[in-house]
């Protein structure tokens, strides 16, 4: 199956600064890629995603970034507020019938 | 629309009592997943399926078993409880892009 390392495993920001975080994934048939947030009691729901015939994508503050030579894409979140708090999952697909996701970011942003 | 529908929410077992979870989902989705999330820990992938009567072992397989009757239905089910299986369990479901989670079932053995 795919192998998934994402870091960092925890990051703080003050509100206002970016956030970034970076998964590694090893399938290089992966054409998948999605960012997941779970906020505190609840399961993780998709927050953006991009596929491999595109490079960036953004969505309002969130964005996607992907490169495929080197095998890893990145969450980047700008303007960060208080409702940002969350614990973030990569969970790249590729040809593998297994859904592996990264271990997960707690991101905090400090008022 | 409901998505994916876990039950219980909650349950508390005692070592060596049995129990079934049950997950549902109305999107007519092929692929069916099991999670166990611990504290600190990420998803860890329990069992799968990729089709009505198909199941497939994870990551963390052992002291659990699944079953995929009808499409819309995935059954995770624990023979004899084990302290070391209190966790928050996570079922999805999806095709070949995102995927739907439930709200979970936070499962204590005691």
């Amino acid at each position: 199956g795919e192998n998934v390392e994402q870091h960092p495993s925890t990051l703080s920001v003050q509100e206002g600064d970016s956030a970034v975080i970076k998964c590694t994934y090893s399938d290089s048939a992966s054409n998948y890629f999605p960012w997941y947030k779970q906020e505190l009691g609840k399961g993780p729901q998709l927050i953006i995603d991009i596929r491999s015939n595109v490079g960036e994508k953004k969505d309002q503050r969130i964005a996607v970034t992907l490169n495929k030579t080197a095998k890893h894409f990145s969450l980047h979140i700008t303007e960060t507020q208080p409702e940002d708090s969350a614990v973030y999952f990569c969970a790249p697909r590729g040809s593998a019938r297994q859904l592996t996701f990264g271990s997960g970011t707690q991101l905090t942003v400090l008022p | 629309n409901a998505g994916v529908t876990q039950t219980p929410k909650f349950r508390v077992l005692k070592t060596g009592q049995s129990m079934t979870l049950l997950c549902a989902q109305d999107m007519n989705h092929e692929y069916m997943y099991w999670y166990r999330q611990d504290p600190g820990m990420g998803l860890r992938l329990i069992h799968y399926s990729v089709g009505e009567g198909t199941t497939a072992k994870g990551e963390v397989p052992d002291g659990y078993n699944v079953s995929r009757l009808k499409k819309q239905n995935f059954l995770l089910g624990l023979e004899s409880a084990a302290p070391s299986q209190t966790s928050v369990y996570f079922c999805a479901s999806g095709q070949f892009s995102e995927a739907f989670f439930g709200q979970g079932t936070r499962l204590t053995v005691v």
